[in-house]
């Protein structure tokens, strides 16, 4: 089966930096993507791992390590408009995509 | 391109009744998934399809259909609403199995 753990919750002051971590268990691996989603939207990606490193976008990067089924998601320079929930996705065997339960992630001033 | 697009955006059920939400991509992907979401919870994927008239089950499968006739419509079968099937439902489609899923809006359930 495939299964991934998040922290439920993290908040941070505007202008900081953020990480949020995501351990996976998957019989089958493609890659690991990351979602943000706001309240009453939908989901819309953010970022791609499909090889160990890092990956930056813009304000976000993503690592994955592979060996460790370990990814996690970095914020920069934090602003309001982050507050939001985020999901960690792993693509696995049948290109099934299972998604994590999602952390909530509160920017104060 | 519209994208993913989703109807209806809200609607009651009573128990026992049945319906059909649609999901359509004009962007001429071949994988097309269906995910429930629940207040507060992540993404739970009912089925999804790699291709025109292939589909197959996901984590939370029961209770629901799919067919995929075309490569544009994926839509997803209710029969028999139970009010566990209240949710927030998420269509998405993605041009290869592990790149970019992009999100229709979601239909609004709720089974009374």
């Amino acid at each position: 089966g495939q299964s991934l753990e998040q922290p439920s919750e993290v908040t941070a002051v505007e202008g900081a930096i953020v990480q949020i971590n995501c351990t996976y268990q998957t019989s089958g691996f493609y890659g690991l993507s990351w979602y943000q989603q706001h309240d009453g939207g939908a989901p819309t990606f953010l970022s791609y791992n499909g090889l160990d490193g890092l990956e930056e976008t813009g304000r976000f990067s993503s690592f994955l390590s592979r060996s460790d089924s370990y990814g996690y998601l970095l914020l920069q320079e934090l602003q309001m408009k982050d507050s939001a929930s985020y999901f960690c996705a792993v693509s696995g065997g049948g290109f099934k995509t299972i998604f994590g339960a999602g952390t909530r992630l509160f920017v104060k001033a | 391109n519209a994208g993913v697009t989703q109807t209806p955006k809200f609607r009651i059920l009573k128990i026992g009744q049945s319906m059909t939400l649609q999901c359509a991509q004009d962007m001429n992907h071949n994988y097309m998934y269906w995910y429930r979401q629940d207040p507060g919870m992540g993404l739970k994927l009912i089925y999804y399809s790699v291709g025109a008239g292939i589909t197959d089950k996901g984590e939370v499968p029961n209770g629901y259909n799919v067919s995929r006739s075309t490569t544009e419509d994926f839509p997803l079968r209710l029969e028999l609403a139970a009010p566990s099937q209240t949710s927030v439902y998420f269509c998405a489609s993605t041009a290869g199995g592990t790149d970019t899923q992009y999100f229709g809006p979601g239909t609004r359930l709720t089974v009374l």
